[in-house]
């Protein structure tokens, strides 16, 4: 099947302690995204890659960091320098020539 | 930046009531993108408009660009109890792949 793998589900970490989250795809897509979702905030993006070995801070990218050495891969850092870490986080993928997104089920990180 | 508004936040209705939202911007969309999020779940892709004044339909859902290509809507004619969650719009500008989403409406159906 094909489709986009974030792992884990859910991810507690102590405060101070950078996690990395995962995602996975294998539908052969240029491009990959990071979203954070909070309730009433809607999806807002942290960073995204249009091509292996490039990406783009979104609107939200201060406290995040990103890295694309494999074309099916995107994993996002939370670092310690992010001031409200907990949330549920969204990664996504699409083809090049066209903007439709396809979401995996997303990680909620919990930071305590 | 690009942004979209949408409106409403919520919408509660009966079942068989009628439901839309509304996606706005201040500045001509390349196109806009709608996504459902059921609750727990994740978004998924619903349909995509390009054309000024587009119309699609899909079942008991309508989608609509404005003229303008400023705004769009979402109506969902005799809601059911299956439509619950959150829907979203979106909007890439030109060939940057960069989607903004508005902040989506919570439709809750009373049965």
């Amino acid at each position: 099947d094909g489709g986009i793998t974030q792992s884990p589900k859910y991810l507690f970490r102590k405060e101070g302690q950078n996690v990395t989250l995962s995602c996975e795809q294998n539908l052969n897509h240029d491009a990959m995204y990071w979203y954070r979702q909070d309730p009433g905030q809607g999806l807002r993006l942290i960073y995204y890659s249009q091509i292996v070995n490039d990406f783009q801070k979104g609107d939200i990218a201060e406290g995040y960091s990103v890295s694309r050495e494999k074309k099916e891969s995107f994993p996002l850092t939370v670092t310690s320098a992010q001031k409200n870490p907990t949330a549920f986080y969204l990664c996504a993928s699409s083809i090049g020539d066209s903007p439709e997104a396809f979401f995996g089920q997303g990680t909620r990180l919990t930071v305590v | 930046g690009q942004q979209v508004m949408q409106i409403p936040q919520y919408q509660h209705v009966q079942e068989g009531e009628d439901f839309t939202t509304y996606c706005n911007s201040s500045t001509t969309l390349s196109n806009i993108q709608w996504y459902k999020q059921r609750p727990g779940g994740h978004p998924v892709f619903l349909i995509q408009l390009v054309k000024s004044g587009e119309v699609k339909k899909q079942k008991r859902l309508t989608f609509q660009f404005g003229e303008a290509k400023k705004n769009s809507s979402l109506h969902i004619t005799a809601t059911q109890t299956t439509d619950v969650g959150t829907y979203f719009c979106a909007s890439s500008r030109g060939s940057n792949y960069k989607l903004t989403f508005g902040k989506g409406t919570l439709l809750t159906v009373n049965p």
